[in-house]
């Protein structure tokens, strides 16, 4: 299988703060990734699909970069609602696997 | 309004069987792929288990194959997992997600979830 490593584990940053989340694949997925937002309790949102390509609906200041086995989620200037848990998911093989996540928290 | 509903989670024993449900609206259903994705309490996002849009094609992860079985009766918009041998790690809240084609694509609609327990 393959496997996605997320760093860093926990963030902690305050309002305005630029954010970088690195997502890593065991072996290259082309661009077949995906990035999402889970708030406690609530089931995952999808923010990022195709590594770089943003959901409709979600705003601007995410963005997402790479290809082959490094990735990044950029978050530009991070807001209230955006303390969360940040999930990147590999969808290159039919084992489909995530990241084990980063938890964004307030500084 | 796209909109997925998990039931049939609850208590029960190691070794029993439990069967899951989502109920979907929202969108044609019978032309989406569909997953079951779990989230043991505390920890992160593990997949579970996929079924193509026809139920032709069914996938598994190593952890519950031969165990659990994915299936989806489109006539009345449910998707189903039946859960047998259950485990004390199968404990978690499962999640349905769709994808537009069970290849290379990503989930863009989750439910809510709905909670296993596993205990004696």
């Amino acid at each position: 299988d393959i496997q996605m490593t997320q760093s860093p584990s926990t963030l902690s940053a305050s309002v305005g703060d630029r954010v970088t989340i690195t997502c890593r694949a065991s072996q290259s997925i082309s661009s077949w990734l995906a990035w999402y937002q889970q708030k406690p309790g609530k089931a995952p949102k999808l923010l990022i699909y195709k590594a770089s390509s943003l959901e409709s609906g979600v705003p601007s200041r995410f963005s997402g970069s790479g290809s082959g086995t490094e990735f990044t989620l950029t978050i530009s200037s991070l807001q209230p609602d955006d303390f969360a848990t940040y999930y990147c998911q590999q969808y290159n093989s039919y084992q489909w696997t995530f990241g084990q996540g980063t938890k964004v928290e307030i500084k | 309004e796209v909109q997925l509903v998990e039931s049939g989670g609850g208590l029960v024993q190691p070794g029993g069987s439990l069967r899951l449900s989502c109920a979907a609206s929202g969108f044609t259903f019978s032309s989406y792929a569909m997953h079951w994705v779990r989230q043991a309490p505390g920890k992160g996002l593990e997949y579970v288990s996929a079924i193509s849009s026809n139920g032709g094609s069914t996938y598994y992860a190593n952890s519950v194959k031969g165990r659990f079985t994915i299936s989806r009766d489109n006539s009345k918009n449910t998707l189903y997992l039946q859960m047998g041998s259950l485990r004390a790690e199968d404990m978690a809240v499962y999640y349905c997600a769709r994808s537009t084609t069970v290849v290379k694509d990503y989930f863009d609609y989750w439910g809510q979830g709905t909670l296993v327990t596993v205990s004696s």
